[in-house]
């Protein structure tokens, strides 16, 4: 079974400050990769999915990821951020190309101070 | 497209009582999900639906869950004879077909459930 690892439960950043979240899965097959964010009383969206292709996937508000094989790893990056990147950001991954049963990861809780 | 819709928004309960909650896909979605989130935890997959069929159920679902899509709209999740460890956040998504692939997730604001 697959499963998915956020080292982060909580990061502070400044405003404008660059800001990586960092994201482990374990697998030993093929897998699917996804950021989720979760803004207050919101209901989770997605930031970017890696399916295949490029390794480095690009995201919505400026975000990034880079699929990383050998580390087994999916971060989550982004130059500068916001006051509005404030939220709860969620990795998850699936074996299954065909579906959307996600295993997601225990969250991450950006901060951003102006 | 008005989103993913879920209600109740919240509901206190006592133990031993028969919850359920009710899920409007963005129409036209013809796949639905069920999630459930506990506090300091990510969503876990409990079900999902293609069309009106269900098929796949976590080991998570125990017998007192139950969840239908009977016309392959709305969709329902009960919970009979409610735990203390029932209290969660339960969250419907739906997706529509990607020619077999994977989608993307539209996730409901959820529906918090607290048993006392």
């Amino acid at each position: 079974a697959q499963s998915v690892t956020q080292l982060d439960s909580q990061v502070p950043v400044f405003e404008e400050a660059p800001v990586e979240l960092r994201c482990n899965y374990s697998s030993s097959v093929s897998v699917y990769l996804f950021w989720y964010v979760q803004y207050p009383n919101q209901g989770l969206q997605l930031l970017l999915k890696y399916l295949s292709g490029s390794t480095l996937v690009k995201g919505i508000n400026g975000f990034e990821a880079e699929f990383n094989k050998s580390q087994t790893s999916f971060h989550l990056r982004k130059p500068s951020v916001h006051i509005s990147d404030t939220a709860e950001y969620f990795c998850a991954v699936t074996l299954n190309f065909g579906n959307e049963k996600l295993t997601f990861g225990t969250g991450t809780r950006l901060t951003i101070i102006p | 497209d008005t989103g993913v819709s879920q209600d109740p928004r919240h509901k206190i309960t006592k133990r031993g009582q028969n919850v359920t909650f009710r899920c409007d896909p963005i129409s036209e979605h013809n796949r639905l999900y069920w999630y459930r989130q506990t506090l300091g935890q990510g969503p876990e997959f409990l079900t999902y639906f293609q069309n009106e069929a269900q098929l796949e159920k976590s080991r998570l679902l125990s017998d007192r869950f139950s969840a239908e899509r009977p016309k392959g709209s709305f969709s329902t999740l009960e919970i009979q004879r409610t735990e203390q460890g029932d209290s969660a956040m339960y969250l419907c998504a739906s997706s529509a077909r990607d020619r077999g692939g994977t989608g993307e997730l539209f996730f409901g604001e959820g529906s918090r459930l607290t048993v006392l």
